[in-house]
């Protein structure tokens, strides 16, 4: 079990470029997530998706947009990257919501929007 | 809306001594998660609390949980160097998504 990946590990970009960033989980879990770590703000949920073909907006979903095509991947797309958006990006996934099902997370990509 | 407040943000204390870091919620939710980040990596869970009055404990490091306060503590017994890191709990918004709600957290340094 690979459990969750993420690619790229680490991104440049310039101000209006886009991209997409990957999440892969080996698991069958039926959720995922994407956050962004900033300094001193802990992780902040961008968007989340209950099950394949769902989304759903978290805290800070401004300038991003997701897609669960297929149960084990959720992309996160920046269509116009902003400075602002400079952050390390963590995807994670659980089983599901009952009983013992904590949130593993991917090893995250570092991104510098210039 | 949940809101989640870790105390205190930064935290030096010397090996040997014993030292907790408080966690506090704004809304109701049973299911609370500390977490351990070290420098450039990604966050590996420490203890997964489900209940009123659970405790967990692991080596140095001993969590709990009081839903009725909406308070969480992770106790750190006679510190080692290698605790150093940034411990972050996490609530579980309980409104369909599960979503998990993250303090700022609390970088600690364990002086020799």
């Amino acid at each position: 079990n690979a459990g969750v990946t993420q690619t790229p590990k680490f991104r440049v970009l310039k101000t209006g470029q886009s991209m997409t960033l990957l999440c892969a989980q080996d698991m069958n879990h039926e959720y995922m997530y994407w956050y962004r770590q900033d300094p001193g703000m802990g992780l902040r949920l961008i968007h989340y998706s209950v099950g394949e073909g769902t989304t759903a907006k978290g805290e800070v979903p401004d300038g991003y947009n997701v897609s669960r095509l297929k149960k084990q991947n959720f992309l996160l797309g920046l269509e116009s990257a902003a400075p602002s958006q400079t952050s390390v990006y963590f995807c994670a996934s659980r089983p599901g919501t009952s009983g013992y099902n904590e949130q593993f997370f991917g090893p995250g990509t570092r991104l510098t929007v210039l | 809306e949940l809101k989640v407040e870790q105390n205190p943000l930064f935290l030096s204390m010397q090996e040997g001594k014993n030292y907790t870091i408080y966690c506090n919620y704004s809304t109701t939710s049973d299911r609370l998660y500390w977490y351990r980040q070290d420098p450039g990596k990604s966050l590996e869970s420490l203890f997964v609390l489900l209940s009123n009055g659970a405790v967990k404990q692991e080596g140095r490091l001993m969590a709990s949980l009081d839903t009725k306060a909406r308070l969480s503590t992770l106790h750190i017994t006679a510190a080692v160097h290698d605790l150093s890191a940034t411990y972050f709990c996490a609530v579980e918004d309980q409104g369909g998504s599960e979503k998990l709600v993250f303090g700022k957290g609390t970088k600690l340094t364990v002086n020799p």
